[in-house]
């Protein structure tokens, strides 16, 4: 059985903070590792999708490196707003057709 | 582009009757998928499709049935619904990688 795991499970930090938070997933027959952002309410929405071993994005405040050889992720977030209060996702994807296997979720929370 | 579109938002059903979600992509997409999101639990894959005419069980297809007669409508249906159908499901269709989701049917059975 596959398992990705995110953690912590929620996170509260203040306005301006930065903070980063962990995807593990297996690290055999890896094809892609998905990240979304989850508003309370609304549908998910993709932020990133990594594919190469050392793959490091970014959208704004919000950056995102990978290694696939230990199957680890993580995201960050550089002065956290309000409004990156959300629920982010992580999804493995193994092979070319592989579906998403998803993590529970981090569930962001940032006070004003 | 509407993008993804799911109907209905809500629906309670009682328990042992039917219902078929709705679910709609104007992209073009050739692959569509349904989850289902229970508190706690990560998003659960229930059915998807690589096309029109295929459909493969994902994670958790059990009490459920879809078909994928066109490339935009992908419904997936209850047959006799049971409680623990109780559940969030999202629709969600992708061309390669990024999936692509729909807001969400809320369903309660009881």
């Amino acid at each position: 059985i596959l398992n990705v795991e995110q953690s912590p499970q929620s996170l509260h930090v203040q306005e301006g903070d930065s903070t980063n938070f962990t995807c593990s997933f297996p690290s055999s027959n890896f094809y892609a590792l998905h990240w979304y952002r989850w508003e309370t309410a609304k549908s998910p929405e993709a932020l990133f999708v990594m594919t190469l071993n050392g793959d490091e994005k970014k959208k704004g405040r919000i950056s995102a490196t990978l290694n696939t050889k230990e199957g680890y992720s993580y995201l960050y977030i550089k002065g956290s707003q309000p409004e990156d209060s959300a629920t982010y996702l992580c999804a493995f994807q193994g092979g070319s057709q592989g579906n998403l296997i998803f993590g529970k979720g981090t569930k962001l929370s940032v006070k004003p | 582009n509407a993008g993804v579109t799911q109907t209905p938002k809500f629906r309670i059903l009682k328990i042992g009757q039917s219902m078929t979600l709705q679910c709609t992509q104007d992209m073009n997409h050739n692959y569509m998928y349904w989850y289902r999101q229970d508190p706690g639990m990560g998003l659960k894959l229930i059915y998807y499709s690589v096309g029109a005419g295929i459909t493969d069980k994902g994670e958790v297809p059990n009490g459920y049935n879809v078909s994928r007669s066109t490339t935009e409508d992908f419904p997936l249906r209850l047959e006799l619904a049971a409680p623990s159908q109780t559940s969030v499901y999202f629709c969600a269709s992708s061309l390669l990688y990024e999936q692509y989701f729909g807001p969400g049917t809320r369903l309660t059975v009881t």
